[in-house]
């Protein structure tokens, strides 16, 4: 069975603190591995799709990469915008639920000044 | 442009009552996605609906029920309601049936 497992579950970071979040995984064939941020009360915002090992996209202060176990979500020099859940979800083949998101539980990011 | 629209944002239902939740898509999007997340939790796979045929059915019992219709909106159906149905419920538009999600902000279900 397909699973996702994130760390830590919260995490506080000082202003201008780099970190990495981990998002551990097993599938039996991988269609994509995705990130997103969901803020308090709102639903998830779509960041990144990663497809193979070795793959990296990047977006303002966020870095995504891709191992065949792991994918890590790399922040750079956090500001307290930056405070958010961020989910790691996977989506596998082999499944007949056509293209559904396994999501991770998040790790709770709290920067602050 | 507007995004994903979902109605009611907040209800309270009694055990044993029904539920219906509807979303609208973004404009040009034909997959929709329904989400359960419970406090604390990622959310769950509900279902998957593109050109209006379900193309995928999470691990839900058959009082989970959803449509899409020609607008490409969507309803979800719940019967029986139980206290472990209360939850965020979230739709989710996409372009196809990708995992490249446009969610909404959720309804939220309680049921008392």
């Amino acid at each position: 069975e397909d699973q996702v497992t994130q760390s830590p579950e919260a995490l506080r970071l000082q202003e201008g603190e780099s970190s990495s979040l981990n998002c551990s995984y097993t599938v039996s064939g991988l269609r994509g591995l995705f990130w997103y941020r969901q803020d308090p009360g709102k639903g998830p915002e779509f960041l990144f799709t990663l497809y193979s090992a070795g793959e990296e996209k990047e977006k303002e202060r966020l870095k995504a990469t891709l191992t065949k176990k792991e994918s890590f979500l790399h922040i750079t020099a956090p500001k307290p915008e930056d405070s958010a859940t961020y989910l790691c979800a996977l989506a596998g083949y082999g499944s007949n639920s056509g293209y559904a998101l396994n999501f991770g539980k998040g790790t709770s990011l709290l920067v602050t000044p | 442009d507007a995004g994903v629209t979902q109605s009611p944002t907040h209800l309270i239902k009694t055990r044993g009552q029904h539920v219906t939740l509807r979303c609208s898509p973004i404009s040009g999007h034909k997959s929709v996605s329904w989400y359960q997340q419970v406090l604390g939790q990622g959310p769950q796979f509900i279902f998957q609906y593109y050109e209006k045929e379900e193309r995928g059915r999470g691990n839900f019992p058959d009082r989970f029920s959803a449509r899409q219709f020609p607008n490409y909106s969507s309803e979800l159906n719940v019967n029986a309601l139980l206290l472990g149905d209360s939850a965020l419920y979230l739709c989710a538009s996409s372009l196809a049936a990708t995992g490249e999600l446009f969610f909404g902000e959720g309804s939220r279900l309680t049921v008392l």
